[in-house]
């Protein structure tokens, strides 16, 4: 059964700064990860798509990187911005075999202070 | 292009009464996936279907859960008899292939209260 971590649950960081948000699994054959973006009381934002033959993915300030057999994933955020304050989650979905459901970490909650 | 489209936003039910959640996935895809978001909890994959099939419930508690995706129309969750356990957000997203391939498109949900 996969089971998804993130690591740390919340994070308070000062405007400008750079940093990094871990997501690991525990089952290696994925198919690809999916880190989103949820605001409080709103849906999930699509951030990046990590297919499993990948390494990194980057959108403007954003780079996530992925090792498959390690089972773990990366979220920079560079120079960080009150408007990223968010909660962070990172989705696997398991290789075709084993159906197409994404499991979800708990996620990162990031404050970002002005 | 509309997203994934997910009503209503908010629904309050009272203990004992029906719960009817809609869900229209962006156009051009096919297979509808359902997921709850208990408070303070992650996500959880409840239930998978493409048009009038259901792929995977394995996720879907076994009693008084359904889903239904038909040939016209949205997909629909129902709770009946609803309980405060119940009480959730609701998510539904999207994608054109079932192998996820191009990731999942996610609605704005719908958050139930039970009272």
């Amino acid at each position: 059964k996969q089971e998804v971590t993130q690591i740390p649950a919340a994070l308070s960081v000062p405007e400008g700064e750079n940093l990094v948000l871990n997501c690991s699994f525990t089952d290696s054959a994925i198919y690809n990860l999916q880190w989103f973006r949820q605001d409080p009381g709103k849906g999930l934002t699509s951030l990046l798509l990590i297919q499993s033959s990948q390494r990194e993915q980057t959108s403007g300030r954003l780079n996530a990187s992925l090792d498959k057999s390690s089972g773990r994933s990366t979220l920079y955020i560079a120079a960080s911005q009150p408007g990223d304050s968010a909660t962070y989650l990172c989705a696997v979905r398991g290789e075709e075999t084993s159906g197409s459901r994404l499991t979800f970490g708990e996620g990162t909650q990031l404050t970002v202070n002005p | 292009n509309a997203g994934v489209m997910q009503n209503p936003r908010h629904l309050v039910r009272r203990r004992g009464q029906e719960a009817r959640l809609r869900c229209s996935p962006m156009k051009g895809h096919s297979h509808v996936y359902w997921y709850r978001q208990l408070p303070e909890e992650g996500l959880k994959f409840m239930v998978y279907l493409q048009k009038e099939n259901i792929i995977d419930e394995s996720g879907m508690p076994k009693e008084r859960f359904s889903a239904e995706f038909p040939k016209e129309g949205p997909s629909i969750l129902r709770i009946q008899q609803v309980v405060r356990g119940d009480s959730a957000a609701y998510f539904c997203a999207s994608s054109p292939l079932s192998t996820g391939g191009q990731g999942y498109t996610f609605g704005s949900g719908t958050r139930l209260t039970v009272v």
